[in-house]
């Protein structure tokens, strides 16, 4: 099956700074990424899709100027937290699919652990 | 924005004890999915129900989608402790967006 790569898997950063996680396509060309977040023991939530060559679509409630994310090429989305606080730590999960309309075949990611000192 | 209620949220029984885990809503879903997410990992697809009154098996896992593909339910026959995991519910709205069950832990005690 398809596979999705995250990178790093964990990182620990001072507040203030910012972090940026990579997420890779490995043999498919993803027309559409997703990025989740995770709390403990809670389900995933959607935070933005974002389209190749497209700027993201943000779910309300997050702050575009907080988690920047890039879709530049077919296999590679970004998520950067720009200047993270404490209570940005949290697992965050990117999926991919090769096609807008490819309903049931999403890919996800293996998370990245981000804890914010 | 369609909703998902999955219960129970925690479930911990003894190995070889059955299990099902619901997953319901008042809203029809083109599909629904389950996945099983390990700690500090992504989630894993583990089947898509696609047909009203839909059942799928994998080994020892029972999937159903209700005739109105309002709900679903997985069932679990003789738990084993490699079962133990988070188990989430999701449901596609139009072709678009997943919408995710508030998962459940479930744990199986040797």
């Amino acid at each position: 099956g398809a596979v999705v790569s995250q990178h790093p898997s964990w990182v620990i950063c001072k507040s203030g700074t910012s972090v940026k996680i990579e997420c890779r396509s490995l043999d498919f060309q993803a027309t559409t990424m997703f990025w989740y977040r995770q709390f403990p023991k809670q389900s995933l939530m959607l935070m933005a899709t974002s389209n190749e060559g497209s700027k993201a679509t943000y779910e309300q409630g997050v702050e575009k100027d907080k988690f920047l994310i890039n879709h530049a090429s077919l296999t590679l989305s970004t998520l950067t937290v720009t200047s993270a606080h404490p209570e940005d730590s949290s697992f965050y999960i990117c999926s991919a699919r090769d096609h807008p309309w490819a309903r049931n075949e999403q890919y996800f990611g293996p998370g990245t652990r981000l804890t914010v000192t | 924005t369609q909703l998902l209620e999955q219960s129970p949220q925690f479930l911990s029984i003894q190995e070889g004890e059955n299990l099902t885990v619901y997953c319901n809503s008042s809203s029809v879903f083109s599909s629904l999915q389950w996945y099983r997410q390990e700690p500090g990992e992504g989630p894993v697809l583990l089947v898509t129900v696609v047909t009203g009154g839909e059942v799928k098996k994998l080994k020892r896992l029972t999937f159903q989608f209700g005739d109105a593909r309002k709900d679903s339910s997985l069932h679990i026959t003789a738990a084993q402790p490699g079962d133990t995991g988070l188990y989430l519910c999701a449901g596609w709205e139009g072709n678009y967006q997943l919408i995710w069950g508030a998962g459940t832990k479930l744990i199986i005690k040797p």
